[in-house]
């Protein structure tokens, strides 16, 4: 079935720091692709999103592109701040497992300190 | 936006009782919502998916007659863990989906910590 994979955590930063958090994906047909993120006591939010191949999602600073010929979508952020410290998550949905599931990776635990 | 909220956020009970855990979308209509099962460091499960008025879909190799999905309107589903043991102590998520053509927009809770002794 479909898979994702992310870096394992916990990242841990300075403040103005760049950011990267890896994923890679498993599945047939055309997943989309997405970033969640989960603050502390928080329920997951939807931080971006990407359709189609060499799309690239974007929000508050963060970015992401969809490269299907390395089946990835890595997060990256030019200057973390203390406010980003959250739990990332990469997703997709609409591969073989269809667009009624989302299947998660693991979970990246960023840590930014001042 | 839209908001999920869920009931209770933490919840201890013993070995063989039964738990409630309630989700609610608070300001949509939502026809489906999710359950999802999130063990330390690790991803996050789906462990059913709740339509309004009909059975829930159960993912492999969940225990239907051991997590009860109940969705009798548009703004809540309940999950009741019955007969907990042990091992299902673990952080329960779910989350409730907007009619129409995203079907990836869902919004979730912010989770229920069980744990039974």
């Amino acid at each position: 079935g479909d898979s994702v994979t992310q870096m394992e955590g916990p990242v841990t930063l300075s403040e103005e720091a760049f950011l990267t958090i890896n994923c890679t994906y498993t599945a047939t047909g055309y997943p989309s692709l997405f970033w969640y993120v989960q603050y502390p006591g928080e329920g997951l939010q939807l931080l971006l999103k990407a359709t189609k191949a060499d799309d690239k999602g974007s929000n508050k600073g963060f970015e992401a592109t969809y490269r299907k010929e390395t089946t990835s979508f890595h997060l990256e952020k030019g200057s973390v701040q203390v406010s980003d410290s959250a739990v990332y998550f990469c997703a997709l949905s609409g591969g073989g497992d269809g667009y009624n599931k989302l299947i998660f990776g693991a979970g990246t635990r960023l840590a930014v300190h001042p | 936006g839209a908001v999920v909220s869920q009931h209770p956020s933490r919840v201890i009970c013993k070995s063989g009782t039964s738990v409630k855990i309630e989700c609610r979308s608070l300001d949509f209509q939502a026809t489906t919502m999710f359950w999802y099962r999130q063990f330390p460091k690790q991803s996050l499960m789906l462990m059913a998916t709740s339509n309004e008025g009909s059975k829930a879909t159960y993912e492999q190799g969940v225990e239907k007659d051991k997590f009860l999905i109940n969705h009798a309107s548009l703004t809540l589903s309940t999950l009741t863990v019955t007969s907990a043991h042990p091992e299902d102590s673990s952080f329960y998520i779910c989350s409730a989906r907007l009619p129409g053509p995203k079907p990836y927009e869902q919004y979730f809770g912010p989770g229920t910590r069980l744990t039974v002794t």
